[in-house]
């Protein structure tokens, strides 16, 4: 089945470092990917969506200068946490769109990228 | 705007029982409606989807467009059901998927 590889799966930084999150489709093209926040025993929270060669359309209440996302080619998304404070500690998962899928599956998850700031 | 409610946060129910786990909808379209399944230290992984209509580990969803619902059941809980569920829907063709904020369900041996 379609993969979805989300690196790293962990990261600890310092408060006003940036951290980088990759996902990457393995073996299918993604025209667009999802990226969520997951916050303790909370349900998944869309922050943006991103479409390959533009720009991302971010959720309200999400900050484009905060999460920078780029989705530069159809097998890779990034999601960059800019000068991130202790409040951005979360759990982010990526999830793209498979659109040669058939019915029953088009989306599919990464395995999440638990972000602590110190 | 649409939206996906899920109104509990735990379900605990004994082996062998029926489970429902319970999601409501809002949304003006045609929804596309999905349950996944998240396991202890695993990734979300799609359950079923409504418009196949299959039965995927004992488990089935039905779209109730009066009652704007589309609750998960099963007629005999496994410990192995233990997890985190999470309804979602899409539209847009899959522009937009918004989750519920899900239920964990607890089988008790």
């Amino acid at each position: 089945g379609a993969v979805v590889s989300q690196h790293p799966s962990w990261v600890i930084c310092k408060s006003g470092t940036s951290v980088k999150i990759e996902c990457r489709s393995l073996d299918f093209q993604a025209t667009t990917m999802f990226w969520y926040r997951q916050f303790p025993k909370q349900s998944l929270m869309l922050m943006a969506t991103s479409n390959e060669g533009s720009k991302a359309t971010y959720e309200q209440g999400v900050e484009k200068d905060k999460f920078l996302i780029n989705h530069a080619s159809l097998t890779l998304s990034t999601l960059t946490v800019t000068s991130a404070h202790p409040e951005d500690s979360s759990f982010y998962i990526c999830s793209a769109r498979n659109p040669a899928a058939n019915h029953n599956e088009k989306l599919f998850f990464g395995s999440g990228t638990q972000l602590s700031v110190l | 705007a649409q939206r996906v409610t899920q109104p509990e946060k735990l379900l605990s129910v004994f082996k062998g029982a029926p489970v429902e786990l319970k999601c409501n909808y809002s949304y003006s379209g045609s929804p596309e409606l999905f349950w996944y399944v998240q396991y202890s230290r695993q990734r979300l992984q799609l359950l079923l989807r409504h418009i196949s209509r299959e039965s995927i580990k004992g488990f089935t969803a039905d779209l109730n467009k009066g009652e704007t619902s589309f609750h998960l059941k099963k007629p005999f809980a496994q410990e192995e059901d233990s997890a985190m569920y999470y309804c979602a829907l899409a539209s847009g063709g899959y522009q937009k998927v918004t989750f519920g904020t899900g239920t964990k369900l607890q089988v008790i041996p």
